[in-house]
Order: structure tokens, then sequence, then C-alpha cells
């Protein structure tokens, strides 16, 4: 079976400082990981995927992950955080090829970046 | 305008009341998804379709049930909504395995 867990659900940074959102997973095949960012009274929004390839994967708005296989992690990355950063954040994965239908997601993490 | 799109954006009802969300998109995937949205819960998938003819239960399917009008709609029913039912529902598309598009959620609230 497949899942994903958010370890913290709150992470509380300095604007300018670096940003690092955890998520680790299993599954039985090989995984493909996404983060996704939602604002207030918004749908989820992608940020970035892994699929294969390259471990360090750049995506939107600034933000990195790193795969790491021997650890199942995926933690999501910015190196200067910007108030507007603040969202919450959900990570996820799909379980191939044995669940290439369902994107299990955890239960995010609420990022607060203060001024 | 929005690639998913879904309606109503917001509605309140009564236990015992039929609520139909809708949802359609512009992004051309036979993928469609539908998932609810509880707090400290992430997201659950209620139903996904693969394409017209293609329909499955997901993780938390009992008291909804889906219709696949259209490549581009795939709707939501609650067929007798109880408060338990009250979250966010979101509708999302995707191609075989890539990433989710969602639209902008559907707040229900059962009274």
């Amino acid at each position: 079976a497949q899942s994903v867990a958010q370890p913290e659900d709150q992470v509380n940074v300095a604007e300018g400082n670096p940003l690092t959102v955890k998520c680790t997973y299993s599954v039985s095949g090989n995984p493909y990981l996404f983060w996704y960012v939602q604002y207030p009274n918004r749908g989820l929004q992608f940020l970035l995927k892994y699929i294969t390839g390259d471990n360090l994967v750049k995506g939107s708005y600034g933000f990195e992950a790193e795969f790491n296989k021997s650890q199942t992690s995926f933690h999501l990355k910015k190196p200067s955080a910007l108030v507007s950063d603040s969202a919450l954040y959900f990570c996820a994965v799909r379980d191939i090829p044995f669940n290439d239908y369902k994107l299990s997601f955890g239960a995010g993490t609420t990022v607060t970046v203060r001024a | 305008d929005a690639d998913v799109t879904q309606t109503p954006r917001n509605r309140i009802t009564k236990t015992g009341k039929r609520i139909m969300l809708e949802c359609s998109q512009t992004k051309g995937h036979d993928r469609m998804y539908w998932y609810r949205q509880d707090p400290g819960l992430g997201l659950q998938l209620i139903y996904y379709s693969f394409d017209v003819k293609d329909i499955n239960k997901g993780e938390i399917s009992d008291g909804y049930s889906v219709s696949r009008q259209a490549q581009a709609k795939f709707s939501l029913s609650l067929e007798s909504a109880i408060p338990n039912q009250t979250a966010l529902y979101f509708c999302a598309t995707s191609e075989v395995t890539g990433e989710l598009f969602f639209g902008e959620g559907s707040r229900l609230t059962v009274l």
C-alpha cells in the first residue's frame, strides 16, 4: 500500500530564512512524487514532481525538492522564504505500477512566514 | 477562464436532501477525479474515471455517486446528504500518470 507522511503540522520561519517542509513516503513499486500548495479558499496548485532522473527537482515560485530513495523522503525547500509563501502544502505519491490511478496525499503542513 | 470549473462554489443544504456538484474541464484530459478535503486529513479519493465508460470507486465512495456525462464533465451526487458529508470537495483531471489539475473547490455544508 502507498502512503505519505508529513511529520510537521506547522512550520514557522522568518522571511528571508530557508524553508523546509518534510515528506516521507511508502510504496511497493516506484514512486512518482508531487508537491502542491493551497492558498486560502483556493484549489491545490501543482509545484513540482519527481518521476525519474535527477534527484533534485526544481519547480514553481523558487521551490525545489530532493528525492532521497534510501530515506524514502521528498522534502520541499526554498532558500529564502517570502511572506507570500504562507499556505498549506501537500505532498503526494503514486505507486507505479501498482496504483497508477491513485494519488495519495499527506495531511498537509501549514507554513507561516513572518515578516 | 479556469481549466477545471466547479459549480456551485458554496452550498448549504439540509440533511436528507439530494445534492449534485458539477465539474467541467477544458484540459482535454481523459482522467477525472473527485476528492474530499477535511482539515487534518489531507485529500481522500471518492471516485475516479478514466474515460466516459469507466467509473471506479475510491477510498470513501459510500454515500456518493458519480456520472461522467462527457469527456469534459464529471458530476458528484449525494443522494441523501448527512452532516458528516460537510467538507470541501475538489474535482481534478490528469494525464495518465501526471500531476493533477484541481478546480477551485465546492464547499458543502449539511445542516
